[in-house]
């Protein structure tokens, strides 16, 4: 029973140009969303996360829109860079201090 | 200076055998958790310890059990391991927003 969504197992983009990483979820009650990032034989380590009160937050290169109504967020990281080359986790909790649910990661490459 | 660190890194056992997997955090954070990333690469959570209390217990088998001797430290031990365990260990800690991972604990049943 996947709560939350990757269906992109594997994603290619150019350096410099927009990198979309797309997630669908399931569960109403989730409220908080959050996305990592993460390197081979590293864990997981947070990149940016947003509240169901809104709709889009941006962190330098980053921003997560969320889109509650089709239960849908998504990732995009403008320009890519080669160190951004990484596998990338969306995840969900009901509030900030209940248990994450991760997605199953999508593969990004960026290509030079 | 790492924030969360799990020994081993890597763990290749027999089935049938009990090995334990430490983990501990330096940041103060009052809650801890283990996920397993199975070979679909899940990541899936496993149990969730707040100040050395057991909150969440993920209808995990009996044969994983975990130890928070101190709300810094949470260790796993597995019993009469199976195949089916092989898979990379996570574990986590966090005070409210997001979780700072450790980097892992691969552990191969052979």
């Amino acid at each position: 029973d996947q709560q939350v969504k990757q269906n992109s197992p594997s994603l290619s983009v150019q350096e410099g140009r927009i990198s979309i990483l797309n997630c669908d979820y399931t569960n109403s009650m989730f409220d908080y969303f959050l996305w990592y990032k993460k390197y081979p034989a590293e864990g997981p380590t947070f990149l940016i996360s947003i509240s169901s009160i809104k709709d889009k937050n941006e962190d330098g290169r980053f921003t997560v829109f969320l889109n509650k109504s089709a239960k849908h967020l998504s990732l995009h990281i403008v320009p890519s860079q080669p160190g951004d080359s990484a596998v990338y986790f969306c995840a969900a909790s009901r509030g900030r201090d209940d248990k994450i649910i991760f997605g199953k990661g999508t593969r990004l490459h960026i290509l030079p | 200076d790492t924030a969360v660190s799990q020994t081993p890194k890597y763990l290749v056992t027999q089935m049938g055998n009990d090995k334990s997997i430490k983990c501990e955090q330096n940041l103060g954070h009052d809650t801890m958790y283990w996920y397993k990333q199975d070979s679909k690469k899940f990541l899936k959570i496993m149990f969730s310890y707040n100040n050395k209390e057991l909150i969440i217990n993920e209808t995990v088998p009996n044969r994983f059990s975990p130890k928070s001797p101190d709300k810094a430290h949470l260790n796993l031990h597995i019993n009469s391991l199976e195949l089916g365990d092989s898979a990379v260990y996570f574990c986590a800690s966090s005070q409210g927003q997001g979780y700072t991972f450790g980097s892992g604990t691969r552990l191969t049943v052979v």
